[in-house]
């Protein structure tokens, strides 16, 4: 069935460092594929989305390209603040109404 | 920016209780889910709400499980009788269309069964 792979955590990194969290799914088909992030006590919140092959989301800095050849949607950010310190989800949608949500990769950020 | 807001942000209740999970969807939308997320583990997708039915489940949202949209503004989970492995984070989230609509969700309501 449809499923997202998204790299373990926890990941620290120092602030101004480049991230890059790992996504990979399975889907037949053509997904639209999503980030979201939590930020400590909070809900999930759309961080950016693709909806066809090779489309690129982004958002506050934020980047991920949707790659069919390699089935991934992997996050990447240049320059990491402590702000951005959250649990970030790599999702897929696909047929129906649900969301298939990976199990998420704690990010912290230290000054 | 509209939200989806959730109440209570934390419940307690004891085993074998009912308890209802409460949510205000953002009010032009029309599509209404429930996930969950066990303390360190995936978000779990329990059930979707379109047109005042359901329209999928999961093979968590058993016969203890039940929605209800009650009136224009209001979308709530029951759970019947509440066991221990209940205890999780529950998310109401919300979403314009189908397709590639993303969901808009809540802050959870955190539900601890003793």
């Amino acid at each position: 069935g449809d499923s997202v792979t998204q790299m373990e955590g926890p990941v620290t990194l120092s602030e101004e460092a480049f991230l890059t969290i790992n996504c990979t799914y399975t889907a037949t088909g053509y997904p639209s594929l999503f980030w979201y992030v939590q930020y400590p006590g909070e809900g999930l919140q759309l961080l950016l989305k693709a909806t066809k092959a090779d489309d690129k989301g982004s958002n506050k800095g934020f980047e991920a390209t949707y790659r069919k050849e390699t089935t991934s949607f992997h996050l990447e950010k240049g320059s990491v603040q402590v702000s951005d310190s959250a649990v970030y989800f790599c999702a897929l949608r696909y047929t129906g109404n649900q969301f298939y949500f990976g199990t998420g990769t704690s990010l912290t950020v230290i000054p | 920016e509209p939200e989806v807001t959730q109440t209570p942000s934390h419940q307690v209740t004891q085993m074998g209780q009912e308890v209802i999970l409460r949510c205000v969807p953002i009010s032009n939308h029309l599509y209404f889910y429930w996930y969950r997320q066990i303390l360190g583990q995936k978000v779990e997708f329990l059930v979707s709400f379109y047109n005042n039915e359901i329209s999928e489940k999961s093979e968590i949202f058993d016969d203890q499980f039940s929605v209800e949209r009650p009136d224009g503004s209001n979308f709530t989970l029951k759970i019947r009788s509440t066991k221990l492995e209940d205890s999780a984070m529950y998310f109401c989230a919300s979403s314009a269309a189908g397709g590639n609509s993303p969901l808009h969700f809540g802050n959870g309501t955190r539900l601890t069964v003793t």
